[in-house]
């Protein structure tokens, strides 16, 4: 059973911090991965996407991306409260077209 | 670019009754369309993959008799909720695969309320 796994949190950072969210995956062949907010009561909205090892910015994230490690993470500079909510990890499936999902980490900026 | 559109965003209908809900890709084609559903507070649960042209794979656990999917065109699939029960009610939320990368692009989602 491949698994994408994250923390549920709540995570709790103050206006202007960083929050750092975290993922691991199981399927070390893995080639694709994503990050995805989800706001209470709405659908998912795709934020990042990484292919490579190493570091991928878009304007205050970053996505990180460790193969050996099977580990992916998600950097959010200068954290803003309309940042609060819900982030899912994201891994294709490299045995179909399947994204499996992990279960999200709420995220909480204090103003 | 990558629209994807869902219709219905709620609907309320009663025990026993059919509900069809529509997922449509707006300004690209999907040969792949996925339906997923959420209860809340839950996370995604992936129900089935809509291919065009042929028959949706259904997940462990899901009534493909129950939830019927129809993908008629590289821009529309659509999803039947059967004889619905109330514990039917949930976030039903498509989403449409663009290219071979992978990125899935959601549409808003419909929300069920069976009584």
């Amino acid at each position: 059973q491949k698994e994408v796994e994250q923390n549920s949190g709540p995570l709790s950072v103050p206006e202007g911090a960083i929050a750092s969210l975290n993922c691991t995956y199981s399927d070390r062949v893995s080639q694709s991965f994503f990050w995805y907010r989800q706001y209470s009561g709405k659908s998912p909205e795709l934020i990042m996407s990484i292919y490579s090892n190493g570091d991928k910015e878009d304007g205050r994230f970053t996505a990180q991306l460790n193969k050996a490690s099977q580990y992916v993470s998600l950097l959010i500079r200068d954290s803003q409260p309309s940042d609060s909510a819900t982030y899912l990890c994201a891994v294709r499936d490299t045995g179909g077209f399947k994204t499996i999902f992990g279960a999200g980490t709420r995220l909480f900026v204090k103003a | 670019g990558a629209v994807v559109s869902q219709h219905p965003s709620w609907v309320i209908c009663k025990s026993g009754t059919s509900v069809k809900i529509e997922c449509r890709s707006l300004d690209f084609q999907a040969t792949t369309m996925f339906w997923y559903r959420q209860f809340p507070k839950q996370s995604l649960m992936l129900m089935a993959t809509s291919n065009e042209g042929s028959k949706a794979t259904y997940e462990q656990g899901v009534e493909k008799d129950k939830f019927l999917i129809n993908h008629a065109s590289l821009t529309l699939s659509t999803l039947t909720v059967t004889s619905a029960h109330p514990e039917d009610s949930s976030f039903y939320i498509c989403s449409a695969g663009q290219g071979i990368s992978g990125e899935q692009y959601f549409g808003p989602g419909t929300r069920l309320t069976v009584t």
